[in-house]
C-alpha cells in the first residue's frame, strides 16, 4: 500500500522533554510539510522541505526542529523551548511543488496524525 | 493583512439538499485553490483543485467555482447524504509564496440530518 505514515497516533510527554514525531512516505514524494493544528484553528505550517537534504522554516518554526535525510522520512522533534506543544500535528507530502512557476500542481497527502500531549 | 477565510463555522442541512461552503481571501494573488475533507480525528483528504483561469470544477457530487474578482470559492455537494458529514478545508496556493505551500482556512463543519 502506498501513503504516508505517522506514529505514535498519540503521545504523552512531560514539560521539559523533547520528543521526536515520525513522518514516513512511500509514495515518492519530493515534498513533505508539518502542519499543527489546533482546535478553531486552520493548519499551521511549521517546516517543509523540498528536497533531501535541505528544508525551510514554516510559519511557526521556533521551538520545533527537523531533518531530511531521506526522501521517505521527515521526522519533526518538539523541543522544550516550544511554549505551547499540546497540539494535533499532521505530516503531509507531495510531488515536486515545480507548481507554479511550472504551470503544474499538486494536492497534499496527509498522514493520520499524531495527538501530542504535553503536561 | 492576508487573510483567508471560511465564512461558516457549522452548516447544518437535511439529507438530499444541497451544501454550500465559501472560501473568500483578502491580499492574496491565488494560482489555484484546493478542498479538502477532514473527519475527526484525522488527517485532510484532497477532493478538487480549482486554478486561478478556471471558473468551475465538478467531480462527482462535488462542483467548486472560483471568481478571482469576488476573491471567494465556493464548494458544492449536491444530494448531500449523512456520510458527507465532515470539515472541509480550502486552501490555496499564492502567487509569490513558496513553492508548493498551501494556506489553509479554519474549516467549516458540515452536518447532514437524515
Amino acid at each position: 500500500d502506498g501513503g504516508i505514515t505517522q506514529s505514535p497516533k498519540y503521545l504523552f510527554r512531560k514539560e521539559g522533554q523533547n520528543v521526536t514525531l515520525s513522518c514516513e512516505q512511500n509514495l515518492n514524494h519530493d515534498a513533505m510539510y508539518w502542519y499543527r493544528q489546533d482546535p478553531g484553528q486552520g493548519l499551521r505550517l511549521i517546516y517543509y522541505s523540498q528536497i533531501v537534504n535541505d528544508f525551510q522554516k514554516g510559519d511557526i518554526a521556533e521551538g520545533y526542529s527537523v531533518s531530511r535525510e531521506k526522501k521517505e522520512s521527515f521526522p519533526l522533534t518538539v523541543t522544550s523551548a516550544q511554549k505551547n506543544p499540546t497540539a494535533f500535528y499532521l505530516c503531509a507530502s507531495s510531488m515536486s511543488p515545480l507548481g507554479l512557476a511550472g504551470g503544474r500542481s499538486y494536492e497534499q497527502y496527509f498522514g493520520p496524525g499524531t495527538r501530542l500531549t504535553v503536561t | 493583512s492576508q487573510k483567508i477565510e471560511q465564512n461558516s463555522e457549522a452548516l447544518n442541512i437535511q439529507e438530499g439538499k444541497t451544501a454550500t461552503l465559501t472560501c473568500n481571501y483578502t491580499n492574496y494573488s491565488p494560482a489555484y485553490l484546493q478542498w479538502y475533507r477532514q473527519d475527526p480525528g484525522r488527517g485532510p483528504v484532497f477532493l478538487l483543485l480549482i486554478r486561478e483561469n478556471e471558473k468551475e470544477k465538478r467531480k462527482e457530487r462535488l462542483k467548486v467555482t472560483f471568481d478571482t474578482t469576488l476573491k471567494q470559492s465556493l464548494f458544492h455537494i449536491t444530494a448531500s447524504q449523512p456520510a458527507d458529514s465532515a470539515t472541509y478545508l480550502c486552501a490555496l496556493a499564492a502567487r509569490g509564496g513558496s513553492q508548493g505551500n498551501l494556506i489553509f482556512g479554519k474549516g467549516t463543519k458540515l452536518s447532514v440530518k437524515p
